[in-house]
C-alpha cells in the first residue's frame, strides 16, 4: 500500500466551478501536511500548507482529518491558470517528506 | 538569485555508461535531496543531505552515489546506468526538513 494516495483524476472542471478532491495517508504520526502544484513538465512548487484547523489562501482552502487520515483540497472560482497536477505531500515522524503521485486538474472554458 | 539548477536538461545514455547529473542552490540552504518522479508515482526520496560533508540514503539509493563538499553542491552520480533509471530527475533545497522544498528544473534522463 502506498504511504500516500491520490485520485489521479484528471477532474475536468468549467471555469468559474469549484472542485475539490483529498489524499489519504497511512502513517498515523505524520506530522506536518502540505500541497504542491507542478505544471506540465515543470518542477513542483508549494501551494499552501496544511494546519490542523484548516487554513485559506485565496480561492484555495486546505483542511486536514486526522482521524479519517486524508487532506483535502478544494478550488473555488477554478482559472484557467489552475489547470496542474496538485501533490500531496506528507511528512512523517523522522522529517522524511512522503509524495502522492498528484491529482490532475483541467479547467475548461 | 537563480535558486535551485541543474544540468543537464535531457541526457540519454547507454545501459553501463555512468554520469554525474549536477545541482547547485545559491540560497544557502543547509538541507539538499534528490528525488525520482515516474509516471503513476510520486517523486521517491534517492540521497539527501542535512549539510556539507554528510548524506544519506532515500528510499531508492541503489545504483546512485552523491557527495556533499559545499553547501552549494549536490551532485547525483549514476555509477552504471540501467534501463530502470529512466526517469526525471529532480534536485531540491530548503532551509531545513520542516520548511518549503524549492526544486530545481529537473534532467530527463533516458537509458538505453
Amino acid at each position: 500500500r502506498k504511504e500516500v494516495e491520490q485520485d489521479p483524476g484528471p477532474f475536468n472542471v468549467p471555469e468559474g466551478a469549484t472542485v475539490a478532491f483529498n489524499c489519504t495517508y497511512s502513517n498515523s504520526a505524520s506530522q506536518s501536511f502540505f500541497w504542491y502544484r507542478q505544471d506540465c513538465r515543470k518542477e513542483p512548487k508549494l501551494l499552501m500548507s496544511v494546519y490542523s484547523s484548516g487554513n485559506e489562501d485565496g480561492r484555495f482552502t486546505a483542511q486536514l482529518n486526522r482521524a479519517s487520515q486524508y487532506i483535502s483540497l478544494l478550488i473555488r472560482d477554478s482559472k484557467l491558470s489552475d489547470s496542474a497536477t496538485y501533490l500531496c505531500v506528507v511528512q512523517d515522524s523522522w522529517g522524511k517528506l512522503q509524495f502522492g503521485a498528484g491529482t490532475q486538474v483541467v479547467v475548461t472554458p | 538569485n537563480a535558486g535551485v539548477t541543474q544540468t543537464p536538461k535531457f541526457q540519454v545514455l547507454k545501459t553501463g555508461q555512468s554520469m554525474t547529473l549536477q545541482c547547485a542552490q545559491d540560497m544557502n540552504h543547509e538541507y539538499m535531496s534528490w528525488y525520482r518522479q515516474d509516471p503513476g508515482m510520486g517523486l521517491r526520496l534517492i540521497h539527501y543531505s542535512v549539510g556539507a560533508g554528510i548524506t544519506d540514503q532515500g528510499e531508492v539509493p541503489n545504483g546512485y552515489n552523491v557527495s556533499r563538499s559545499t553547501t552549494e553542491d549536490f551532485p547525483l552520480r549514476l555509477l552504471s546506468a540501467a534501463p530502470s533509471q529512466t526517469s526525471v530527475y529532480f534536485c531540491a533545497s530548503s532551509p531545513g526538513l520542516s520548511n518549503e522544498q524549492f526544486f530545481g528544473p529537473g534532467t530527463r534522463l533516458t537509458v538505453l
